[in-house]
């Protein structure tokens, strides 16, 4: 079955670590997407991407790199920094055309 | 960046009653979406929407598309213990693949 698999489920990071989440899809989708969602709150936009080796800033960008050397994959890593790192990413990915997206199930991430 | 206003924010339900919510923009949006988040997971669409009147089911759930394309809302029929979780819904202007989330729904239905 077809799907956007996310891992590590659970990560916990010392300060001043980068550390680097995963993203991998096989829905042949063209345009993956990294999500912040922190307690009691919506979504918000770290980077996306539409095609492979390009991507584009969204509106909480610093603190956090990505790579899309392959359409598959679109890892998020979150660098030292990132001064307040701990919450919930989500990774979403859409084929081209007026399409929703499919959300990976997460990886919560803690500051320790 | 730009967020969604979804209302309510939280709603204490019995189970059995029906539940409105709603979603409004400053922007005109060409496709509007529902999802639904359970704790620890990440959201799954319920409802998909793309033309301005558009009133679609799914189950017990129904969503219309505003007519002035600035709102979206979400209906929950007879509601039970399982529909408990967060509802976002997103919104998608013309030429753009990115969608804008609202800020959510909490509901909690009480058995």
């Amino acid at each position: 079955d077809g799907g956007i698999t996310q891992s590590p489920k659970y990560l916990f990071r010392k300060e001043g670590q980068n550390v680097t989440l995963s993203c991998e899809q096989n829905l042949n989708h063209d345009a993956m997407y990294w999500y912040r969602q922190d307690p009691g709150q919506g979504l918000r936009l770290i980077y996306y991407s539409q095609i492979v080796n390009d991507f584009q800033k969204g509106d909480i960008a610093e603190g956090y790199s990505v790579s899309r050397e392959k359409k598959e994959s679109f890892p998020l890593t979150v660098t030292s920094a990132q001064k307040n790192p701990t919450a919930f990413y989500l990774c979403a990915s859409t084929r081209e055309g007026n399409y929703g997206y499919t959300f990976g199930s997460g990886t919560r991430l803690t500051v320790v | 960046g730009q967020q969604l206003n979804q209302s309510p924010q939280s709603m204490f339900i019995q189970e059995g009653e029906d539940v409105s919510m709603n979603c409004t923009s400053s922007s005109i949006f060409n496709t509007w979406l529902w999802y639904k988040q359970d704790p620890g997971e990440g959201p799954v669409l319920l409802i998909a929407l793309y033309k301005a009147g558009e009133l679609t089911s799914n189950g017990r759930l129904t969503a219309q598309f505003g007519i002035t394309r600035k709102d979206s809302f979400l209906n929950i029929s007879a509601s039970i213990p399982s529909d408990v979780g967060i509802y976002f819904c997103a919104g998608r202007a013309s030429g753009t693949y990115k969608y804008i989330f609202g800020t959510g729904t909490r509901l909690k239905v009480l058995a």
